[in-house]
């Protein structure tokens, strides 16, 4: 079955350091989607970036890149210069084929992060 | 297209009551999803449509949960005989057939007193 991990429940950064975000991932399915999203206090969920189990390059968006090692199943999230703003909790994802499973998310448990001035 | 919107955004109701929450997605999106997400935890996968047909339903959802997409287009989740277990967020969101993006609506907080 599809499994998504995040082992750390909170963690802090200091303002205008990186921080990465570990996530792992459980699949038999060779095509599959891997989603990073930020969820303020205020409840909606923003999309952050996205890497595609074929993808040759791990992928960027501004501050954010995916640390994607397929041999050991990780996509970690790394945010560049935190900023005050990047306090939420952090959700990553995961999509099997979407042609045959109807593309349902199956998220992990989430990390709190706290930016520290 | 303003994104997802859900209404209503908070609803707090008294155990044994039904509850009516509904989704309009993005226009031309054919996708639609409803997720329930508790306190501390990751959003967890409900229920979905392509269209007007509910393709997909988890165990999570029981007989109490019944969801429509008449005409394809807005969502409605009916939840009978509201329990306390039943107080959550509950998200949803929407998407296009071979796009990988999903658009979330910003949720609905269910609280069962």
């Amino acid at each position: 079955a599809q499994k998504i991990t995040q082992t750390q429940p909170g963690m802090f950064v200091q303002e205008k350091e990186a921080v990465t975000l570990d996530c792992t991932y459980d699949t038999s399915d060779p095509s599959y989607g891997l989603f990073w999203y930020k969820q303020p206090s205020s409840g909606e969920m923003i999309f952050l970036i996205y890497q595609g189990s074929y993808d040759q390059q791990n992928a960027t968006e501004g501050r954010y890149s995916l640390n994607f090692q397929k041999a050991r199943k990780s996509a970690n999230l790394v945010i560049s210069a935190s900023q005050l703003g990047d306090s939420a909790m952090y959700f990553c994802a995961m999509r099997e084929d979407p042609y045959n499973q109807g593309g349902k998310l199956i998220f992990g448990q989430g990390t709190e992060l706290s930016v520290k001035p | 297209d303003t994104g997802v919107s859900q209404d209503p955004r908070h609803k707090i109701t008294k155990r044994g009551q039904n509850v009516t929450f509904r989704c309009d997605p993005i226009s031309e999106h054919n996708r639609l999803y409803w997720y329930r997400q508790t306190l501390g935890q990751g959003p967890e996968f409900l229920t979905y449509f392509q269209n007007e047909a509910q393709l997909e339903k988890s165990r999570l959802l029981s007989d109490r949960f019944s969801a429509e997409r008449p005409k394809g287009s807005f969502s409605t989740l009916e939840i009978q005989r509201t329990e306390q277990g039943d107080s959550a967020m509950y998200l949803c969101a929407s998407s296009l057939t071979g796009a990988y993006g999903y658009t979330f609506g910003s949720g609905t907080r269910l609280t069962v007193v």
